[in-house]
């Protein structure tokens, strides 16, 4: 098994642009999620999904549009890039059953807005 | 919704010695507390969890505590080695069921000097 998977690892936008961040999970979770790292912020839920066709937002989901038309794949979307949305971002995923909570983080992707 | 404090911020110990990071939370629906490490230029990893109706749960050198009355929880590491050096993130997530929901604490830069 891969994992989770995302790309891609680094990106650097100018203000206003648009771009996908890729996730793709082969583990066949149906807990999916979006958290972004910035320093001395901790971790922050972006948006997630319970499976496919369904998600919801997080603690901080302006900005941002996901979708989830497949159980493997949780593209995080950005509409109109802006300078505050230079993080780290990071997908993670989790079973919904078999006894554990554990969520398993793909390796990021670090965003740069100019 | 939750809010998770997590103390010291950053923790300078000689290898050998132990630490400890604790952290408060505020939804007492919370019923799961993973701590997760990452060092630099990675991504989070699993090292322990508890869930409510555990007091005490160890794991070789790694031991975390919970106590639901006061709201907070915390991470003993003993006899510390270089490699023990991380940033060390507790959270918190179960209200309403939903595990997957995941609010982090700020994070703590543990230094294990040799």
């Amino acid at each position: 098994n891969a994992g989770v998977t995302q790309t891609p690892k680094f990106q650097v936008l100018k203000t206003g642009q648009s771009m996908t961040l890729q996730c793709a999970q082969d583990m066949n979770h149906e807990y999916m999620s979006w958290y972004r790292q910035d320093p001395g912020m901790g971790l922050r839920l972006i948006h997630y999904s319970v499976g496919a066709g369904i998600t919801d937002q997080g603690e901080v989901p302006n900005g941002y549009n996901v979708s989830r038309s497949t159980t493997e794949d949780f593209p995080l979307r950005l509409l109109s890039a802006a300078p505050s949305q230079t993080s780290v971002y990071f997908c993670a995923s989790s079973p919904r059953s078999g006894g554990t909570d554990t969520q398993y983080f793909g390796p990021g992707t670090r965003l740069t807005v100019l | 919704g939750e809010n998770v404090e997590q103390h010291p911020s950053t923790l300078s110990v000689q290898e050998g010695d132990s630490a400890v990071i604790k952290c408060t939370y505020s939804d007492s629906a919370s019923n799961y507390f993973p701590w997760y490490k990452q060092e630099l230029g990675k991504r989070p990893q699993l090292i322990i969890d508890i869930r409510s109706n555990v007091g005490e749960k160890k794991d070789q050198r790694i031991a975390v505590t919970l106590n639901k009355t006061a709201k907070h929880f915390s991470l003993h590491i003993t006899e510390t080695q270089p490699e023990d050096s991380a940033v060390y993130f507790c959270a918190a997530a179960g209200g309403g069921g939903s595990n997957y929901k995941l609010t982090f604490g700020k994070g703590t830069l543990l230094t294990v000097n040799p």
